[in-house]
């Protein structure tokens, strides 16, 4: 079993839906929550990044983390076509750790 | 300028070959990372260094060596390539008062025949 569990999809919206993408983890000792998005032919870029169970929103996106489920999303609000890219979640033990652990990554299309 | 750039950008070897591929970051960060990125894989770590002197095998490091020349500078080679090394490879930094956070490069296409 992967320690982080991310649908590859695809994923394709029209615009301005809200979109929900999610990870699952087995490992109950991670303890920051990232998400990362990736533009083709690019490299990852931090997202979001958050530490406690809950909502963070930042804009249009709400990181959401559940750690008694073992569970996290992203949501998408208002999609944008400039939103179409991979997004990774990954996981860390604690701050600062050398281990990032990704998922598959999800890849998403806004169709406009 | 990219604070994290990485070289080749694309390339295509033989099985056997020895291949090096470069990463340089003008970020001041003292920890880099290795990965590489497979479909359906995600990216997986394949060494760490957290200072010049320190360096750190990741979880699929075999068949991989690397070199960290400079503060900005970490090398990573295949010394004699397999086809199943093809992959894209990312090269990251992380440091400062964002510890977390990882700044990737921008990759390197790897095609081995």
């Amino acid at each position: 079993q992967k320690e982080v569990e991310q649908d590859p999809g695809p994923l394709s919206v029209p615009e301005g839906a809200i979109v929900s993408l999610n990870c699952t983890y087995s490992n109950s000792a991670f303890q920051y929550f990232m998400w990362y998005r990736q533009y083709s032919r690019k490299g990852p870029e931090l997202l979001m990044y958050t530490y406690s169970s809950g909502n963070k929103e930042d804009g249009r996106f709400t990181a959401q983390v559940d750690k008694s489920s073992k569970y996290i999303s992203l949501f998408i609000r208002d999609s944008q076509p400039s939103d179409s890219a991979t997004y990774l979640c990954a996981m860390q033990l604690f701050q600062g750790a050398q281990k990032l652990v990704f998922g598959q990554g999800t890849r998403l299309t806004i169709n406009p | 300028d990219a604070d994290v750039t990485q070289t080749p950008r694309n390339r295509i070897t033989k099985t056997g070959k020895r291949i090096m591929l470069e990463c340089s970051q003008t970020k001041g960060h003292d920890r880099m990372y290795w990965y590489r990125q497979d479909p359906g894989l995600g990216l997986r770590l394949i060494y760490y260094s957290f200072d010049v002197k320190d360096i750190n095998k990741g979880e699929i490091s075999d068949g991989y060596s690397v070199s960290r020349q400079a503060q900005a500078k970490f090398s990573l080679s295949l010394e004699s390539a397999i086809p199943n090394q093809t992959a894209l490879y990312f090269c990251a930094t992380s440091g400062g008062l964002s510890e977390e956070t990882q700044y990737f490069g921008p990759g390197t296409r790897l095609l081995v025949l």
